[in-house]
């Protein structure tokens, strides 16, 4: 079966701080895809990123970077120089690949609320 | 550019009402989900569609009931509302399966069952 723990339920940080959200997953599967969402007080789910189990380099994009690692079945998310506007409940999500090499069915991990202080 | 869309936002039922949560999308997305979110816990997905006509089951799908005869609608059915379904609903679509096609969530339906 597939499990996503997001040990975190709430993380609080002052804004500037460097903050990591841990990530850890479970699959029998050796292909699947791994996924972080952010769900700002508004609601809404918005798409950060999709990693292909295959690719474990890890990736960087502006504040957010991410450390994919196979070994520890492990995909924390960390943001640098945190603002306030990163407050939101981040969530990592986990999917079986499908026969076609793409993904449905999403298992979401519970989420980590962070809340970034002034 | 409207995305999914789902309504009402906000309602409030009575414990054995029913009533039906709305979905359309006008990406022409084959796939569409609904989900649901309890407080603290992630998504959980209750049943999903591949194109007009097919749906098929999550991982919990007791008490509702879905159909899909446009590619738009998906529309998401409670009978017998009962308390354990107040949550936030999340309908979703993207265009396939295809690993570089995003899933686009709405906004959330908010539901509460008294």
């Amino acid at each position: 079966a597939q499990k996503v723990t997001q040990a975190q339920t709430e993380i609080s940080v002052v804004e500037k701080e460097d903050v990591t959200l841990d990530c850890v997953y479970e699959t029998r599967d050796t292909t699947y895809y791994l996924f972080w969402y952010k769900q700002p007080p508004s609601g809404e789910l918005v798409f950060l990123i999709r990693r292909n189990s295959f690719d474990e380099q890890n990736e960087i994009s502006g504040r957010y970077s991410w450390n994919f690692q196979k070994s520890t079945s492990s995909f924390n998310f960390t943001i640098t120089a945190s603002q306030v506007v990163d407050s939101a409940v981040y969530f990592c999500a986990l999917s079986e690949v499908t026969f076609s090499g793409g993904y449905n069915k999403l298992i979401f991990g519970a989420g980590t609320r962070l809340a970034v202080h002034p | 550019n409207a995305g999914v869309t789902q309504t009402p936002k906000f309602r409030i039922l009575k414990i054995g009402q029913s009533m039906t949560l709305q979905c359309t999308q006008d990406m022409n997305h084959n796939y569409m989900y609904w989900y649901r979110q309890d407080p603290g816990m992630g998504l959980k997905l209750i049943y999903y569609s591949v194109g007009a006509g097919i749906t098929d089951k999550g991982e919990v799908p007791n008490g509702y009931n879905v159909s899909r005869s446009t590619t738009e609608d998906f529309p998401l059915r409670l009978e017998l509302a009962a308390p354990s379904q107040t949550s936030v609903y999340f309908c979703a679509s993207r265009q396939g399966p295809d690993s570089g096609n995003t899933i686009y969530f709405g906004e959330g339906s908010w539901l509460t069952v008294v």
